[in-house]
């Protein structure tokens, strides 16, 4: 496709579900991050993942987040027993390069914990 | 510990007039600074990159400014439209991967 792709646009969960947003990148894109963005605030990192190997998941908020890219283009993010707390917009974004050039973000999928 | 401060209060601007925009930070030493656009419901959309060895960057009616020393950089939007109107992001790149960090980001909004 031509941009960054995710679904689903929108996620309301009852708490103590699990949830999985899924990302498509650019075709051929290295890299691709996980940030969460709450109400008013910047996007915050969550995981970064270089092809298949996820290289950093020092942002993710607790062991109720995985995420994984197994064949290095499409990346699922998992959140267990969702809560209150985790109701934010999870963006993804991917670049053509391991470093200093730009990301191109996806729409993002707000989630909504009731 | 590592703080990227940028105005979190709004910026109004007339129509026609050079919008500037502060990024600060601390405890950091970025490779690259990147300036980035984010309209409501939307993801952020890259606008410039510059390298720490780059003192000034301009595309169109865009420029940015990154001194090291100071550890700030300006945005500046020359002739600024209301469609300008939006959030822009201060994101710090430290190099080796592209483990960006945003600021908290600054919205503009343009005044016909």
């Amino acid at each position: 496709g031509a941009g960054v792709s995710q679904s689903p646009r929108y996620k309301v969960a009852k708490r103590g579900q699990d949830v999985a947003l899924r990302c498509d990148p650019i075709s051929g894109h290295v890299s691709l991050f996980w940030y969460q963005q709450a109400l008013g605030q910047g996007p915050e990192f969550l995981t970064y993942f270089q092809n298949e190997a996820q290289l950093d998941k020092s942002g993710l908020p607790s062991d109720r987040f995985f995420a994984e890219r197994p064949e290095g283009s499409v990346s699922t993010l998992k959140i267990q027993r969702t809560q209150q707390e985790d109701s934010a917009v999870y963006l993804c974004a991917s670049s053509s390069r391991v470093e200093g050039t730009e990301a191109f973000f996806g729409q993002g999928t707000r989630l909504t914990v009731v | 510990s590592q703080k990227i401060e940028q105005n979190s209060e709004a910026l109004n601007i007339q129509e026609g007039k050079t919008a500037t925009l502060t990024c600060n930070y601390t405890n950091y030493s970025p490779a690259y600074l990147q300036w980035y656009r984010q309209d409501p419901g939307r993801g952020p959309v890259f606008l410039l990159l510059i390298r720490e060895n780059e003192k000034e960057k301009r595309k169109e009616r865009l420029k940015v400014t990154f001194d090291t020393t100071l550890k700030q950089s300006l945005f500046h939007i020359t002739a600024s439209q209301p469609a300008d109107s939006a959030t822009y992001l201060c994101a710090l790149d430290s190099g080796g991967y592209q483990k960006v960090t945003f600021g908290i980001g600054t919205k503009l909004q343009v005044i016909p």
